[in-house]
């Protein structure tokens, strides 16, 4: 099984803070990689597909990037309704692999 | 427009069994495989499996062969995940998902998780 990790785990910061979050496949998984976004009771909802390519809908400071192995998500200018749980998920190959997720947090 | 609506809250007792159902309305259920998707209480995202609801194909994750079996109603548009056995650990919330693929720009491809239902939780407790 392919394995994904996410650093950090967690991360406390402002609103207008820049932040990044990265995401290492175990294996090469080319640019199969997704982001998404969960806030607490609800579904995650999809922000970038295919390591840079932004879902219809989601606002441009969501920024995706990498392949192979190593990926970033970068949210430019945090707002307080990004404040959430962030997912990668490999969709290189089943087992579809997620990373254990990154908790932003306001600080 | 597109929505997943799941079956409601359970709870079950060890060794019992579990049918979850998800349906699909604003498109045909055939035209995109549904996958399953766990998350124990506080934890990350475990996928199950799929299946194809146009020829009824599935492929499950390794950690649930034997204990699962996704099956679809074309007529009612509806897909449904069984789970045998259920263990304590089984505890989470389970969520059914609209895959979609497509190819973009540059001769690449994209696959993602498209759609989800809201989620049912599944409390296993003696």
């Amino acid at each position: 099984d392919i394995q994904m990790t996410q650093s950090p785990s967690s991360l406390s910061a402002s609103v207008g803070d820049r932040v990044t979050i990265t995401c290492r496949a175990s294996q090469t998984i080319t640019y199969y990689l997704n982001w998404y976004q969960q806030k607490p009771g609800e579904a995650p909802n999809l922000l970038i597909y295919a390591a840079s390519s932004l879902q219809v809908g989601v606002p441009s400071r969501f920024r995706g990037s990498g392949s192979g192995t190593e990926f970033t998500l970068t949210i430019s200018s945090l707002q307080p309704e990004d404040f959430a749980t962030y997912y990668c998920q490999q969709s290189y190959r089943t087992p579809y692999t997620f990373g254990q997720g990154t908790m932003l947090e306001i600080k | 427009q597109v929505q997943l609506v799941q079956s409601g809250a359970e709870v079950k007792k060890p060794g019992a069994s579990l049918k979850v159902s998800c349906k699909a309305s604003g498109y045909t259920l055939s035209d995109y495989f549904i996958h399953w998707v766990r998350q124990a209480p506080g934890q990350g995202l475990e996928w199950m499996g799929w299946i194809n609801p146009n020829n009824g194909d599935t492929d499950y994750a390794q950690n649930f062969q034997g204990r699962v079996t996704m099956t679809r109603d074309t007529s009612t548009s509806t897909a449904y995940m069984e789970l045998r056995g259920l263990r304590s650990n089984d505890t989470a919330v389970y969520y059914c998902a609209r895959y979609f693929y497509e190819t973009i720009p540059n001769d690449r491809y994209a696959e993602y998780f498209q759609y989800w239902g809201q989620g049912t939780l599944v409390t296993v407790s003696s």
